[in-house]
């Protein structure tokens, strides 16, 4: 079978750093992505790991590790736009994504 | 980046009655579009893929007479929810992904359906 699981909700102050993990269980494994999605919009893209290592994108970077099966997304210097759902989404094949139950990140002043 | 875009952005409609949303990718082919449907407060639920010049392949679990999708073009894919009720009330999503970006895939907007 497959499986996602990340955390359902991380709260941190303006200017902290979030850790959000994301460990899976899927099968024929091409990669993770990683999306934003603010309340009553659309997901948009943040990064992809292809390959084992850290991906860096101005204040988020993501991490895989394959022999792990596990990976995180780090968002540094947190502005209050940020508080939003995070979610992990593995490609599947044919293009397929299959997404995490998602992580709020909630930003306090 | 790629645009797609959905219309419409929220629709109202009556029990029994059908909605047709459209998905288009508006610089860009899609070979393949995708649709997902999101309940509140859960993640996004692929519901099928849509494939230009050939029949949906729907996710298990996903009535493919309720929901009728038509990729008429590299361009315009449409999902079509049929005899609607208000279970079926939710956000559809759909995505295109260009073939060179293994990654990525860009996602509408959204429609909002909710049935009365």
């Amino acid at each position: 079978g497959q499986s996602l699981e990340q955390p359902s909700e991380v709260t941190a102050v303006e200017g902290a750093i979030v850790q959000i993990n994301c460990t899976y269980q899927t099968s024929g494994f091409y990669g993770l992505s990683w999306y934003q999605q603010h309340d009553g919009g659309a997901p948009t893209f943040l990064s992809y790991n292809g390959l084992d290592g850290l991906e860096e994108t101005g204040r988020f970077s993501s991490f895989l590790s394959r022999s792990d099966s596990y990976g995180y997304l780090l968002l540094q210097e947190l502005q209050m736009k940020d508080s939003a759902s995070y979610f992990c989404a593995p490609p599947r094949s044919w293009g397929k994504f299959q997404f995490g139950a998602g992580t709020q990140v909630v930003v306090t002043p | 980046g790629a645009v797609v875009s959905q219309h419409p952005s929220w629709v109202i409609c009556k029990s029994g009655t059908s909605v047709k949303i459209e998905c288009r990718s508006l610089d860009f082919q899609a070979t393949t579009m995708f649709w997902y449907r999101q309940f509140p407060k859960q993640s996004l639920m692929l519901m099928a893929t849509s494939n230009e010049g050939s029949k949906a392949t729907y996710e298990q679990g996903v009535e493919k007479d309720k929901f009728l999708i038509n990729h008429a073009s590299l361009t315009l894919s449409t999902l079509t929810v049929t005899s609607a009720h208000p279970e079926d009330s939710s956000f559809y999503i759909c995505s295109a992904r260009e073939e060179r970006e293994a990654g990525e895939q860009y996602f509408g907007p959204g429609t909002r359906l909710t049935v009365t």
